[in-house]
């Protein structure tokens, strides 16, 4: 139990343009999703967390207008990084959280921006 | 936890002994903590967690220690396989931070076989 998936879970594009990563809990309700970035052989770093229905909440840092998250459903979660540039490159994971208090992450996207 | 940056502790052990990954973490007012397992190009996986009224806590071939006057958590992986070859993070919940989790650093298991 307790999946989440993600999709693309490897895109490449050309700087400027836009890319929207999925994020989905197959087999629970996540009342809670949050979205990450991971460089290489670093941690992982809250980008920001999002209430099924309500506006997402940035950390300190991260451009909401950049990286629009929406969490149209229990289910679902999806990030769009808006005109990317080469130093958006990295590794977008989220994660989702339901009843209990455990958040269980989604595979991973990578992205390269060119 | 800890930020190690660009380089993260390894920890390189013989296949079948046990292993021990340690964690500091920062903050007392932290009630959860979790143990995640990553591979390479994959997402964290849940290991085990628990809770700040516990101090220990056992899985399957692992057990998770919790000391909080110290503020460190150990992960203890019994009969280390090959297959556990991963980066481990540990992670800390502050209740009144909205539920969200601040990752430790990271170390690297690396098991010969």
């Amino acid at each position: 139990g307790a999946v989440v998936s993600q999709h693309p879970s490897r895109v490449i594009c050309k700087s400027g343009t836009s890319v929207k990563i999925e994020c989905r809990s197959l087999d629970f309700q996540a009342t809670t999703m949050f979205w990450y970035r991971q460089f290489p052989k670093q941690s992982l770093m809250l980008m920001a967390t999002s209430n099924e229905g309500s506006k997402a909440t940035y950390e300190q840092g991260v451009e909401k207008d950049k990286f629009l998250i929406n969490h149209a459903s229990l289910t679902l979660s999806t990030l769009t990084v808006t005109s990317a540039h080469p130093e958006d490159s990295s590794f977008y994971i989220c994660s989702g959280q339901g009843e209990k208090e455990t958040q269980y992450f989604g595979p991973g996207t990578r992205l390269l921006v060119l | 936890g800890e930020s190690v940056g660009l380089h993260l502790p390894t920890l390189s052990v013989q296949e079948g002994d046990n292993s021990i990954i340690n964690c500091a973490y920062s903050n007392s007012a932290s009630d959860y903590f979790i143990w995640y397992k990553q591979e390479s190009g994959k997402g964290p996986q849940f290991i085990i967690d628990i809770r700040s009224n516990m101090d220990k806590r056992q899985g399957q071939r692992v057990t998770v220690l919790l000391n909080k006057t110290v503020k460190h958590l150990s992960l203890q992986i019994a009969a280390t396989q090959p297959g556990d070859s991963a980066v481990y993070f540990c992670a800390e919940r502050t209740y009144n931070a909205g539920n969200m989790l601040t990752f430790g650093g990271g170390t690297r298991l690396m098991v010969k076989p």
